[in-house]
């Protein structure tokens, strides 16, 4: 089945920092990658559809830049949490789905903003 | 009023037992539908889709999908503690194809008991 890998699978940083995580699709070329947060016993919110090559689609509410999102290439997406705040803390899950197929998740990155 | 809905919950079932998992969906023109698990600090992963009518089955597991009562429902027969997790149900986000954007439901927490 189709793999996807996030990077790192957890961070703590400082408030005011900015923190990078990447998701790759290791064994496909996925023209889309959404990026989602998930809160303490909430469900996935969508967060950003990224496109290979074009600018990300950001969901009502979410700050684009705040929230930087770069899809340089088929196999990888990164988002760049700028300048942190704790309120930022959660579960950052990424998917990957290629033309005709459904999303592949991440198995996730646990940020933690003090 | 959310796209998905989840309203069930949390289910607890002894081992052995059919744990009935339910979903409900605004969208009549929705198309497809996903059922996802996940574990506490996991990101989910796809157990079925259903995109027709009716009962779709895939070993333990049986997605039921009623248009016209716009409701979708996933059956675990012969629960395993194995199977306690929580449940995501998915539907695309406005309307979309299956193959568009996911909105997800607030998930339905699971607990088979020996």
């Amino acid at each position: 089945g189709a793999v996807v890998s996030q990077h790192p699978s957890w961070v703590i940083c400082k408030s005011g920092t900015s923190v990078k995580i990447e998701c790759r699709s290791l064994d496909f070329q996925a023209t889309t990658m959404f990026w989602y947060r998930q809160f303490p016993k909430q469900s996935l919110m969508l967060m950003a559809t990224s496109n290979e090559g074009s600018k990300a689609t950001y969901e009502q509410g979410v700050e684009k830049d705040k929230f930087l999102i770069n899809h340089a290439s088929l196999t990888l997406s990164t988002l760049t949490v700028t300048s942190a705040h704790p309120e930022d803390s959660s579960f950052y899950i990424c998917s990957a789905r290629t033309s005709g197929s459904w999303e592949f998740f991440g198995p996730g990155t646990r940020l933690t903003v003090l | 009023q959310k796209e998905v809905e989840q309203n069930s919950g949390p289910l607890s079932v002894p081992e052995g037992a059919i744990a009935s998992l339910n979903c409900t969906y605004s969208d009549r023109g929705s198309q497809s539908f996903f059922w996802y698990r996940q574990y506490s600090g996991k990101s989910p992963e796809l157990i079925m889709f259903i995109y027709s009518n009716g009962d779709k089955e895939d070993g333990r597991f049986t997605a039921q999908l009623n248009k016209a009562s716009q409701y979708v429902s996933l059956l675990i027969r012969d629960s395993q503690p194995s199977d306690s997790a929580t449940y995501l149900c998915a539907g695309p986000l406005a309307g979309g194809t299956s193959y568009g954007k996911l909105t997800f439901g607030q998930g339905t927490i699971l607990t088979v008991h020996p």
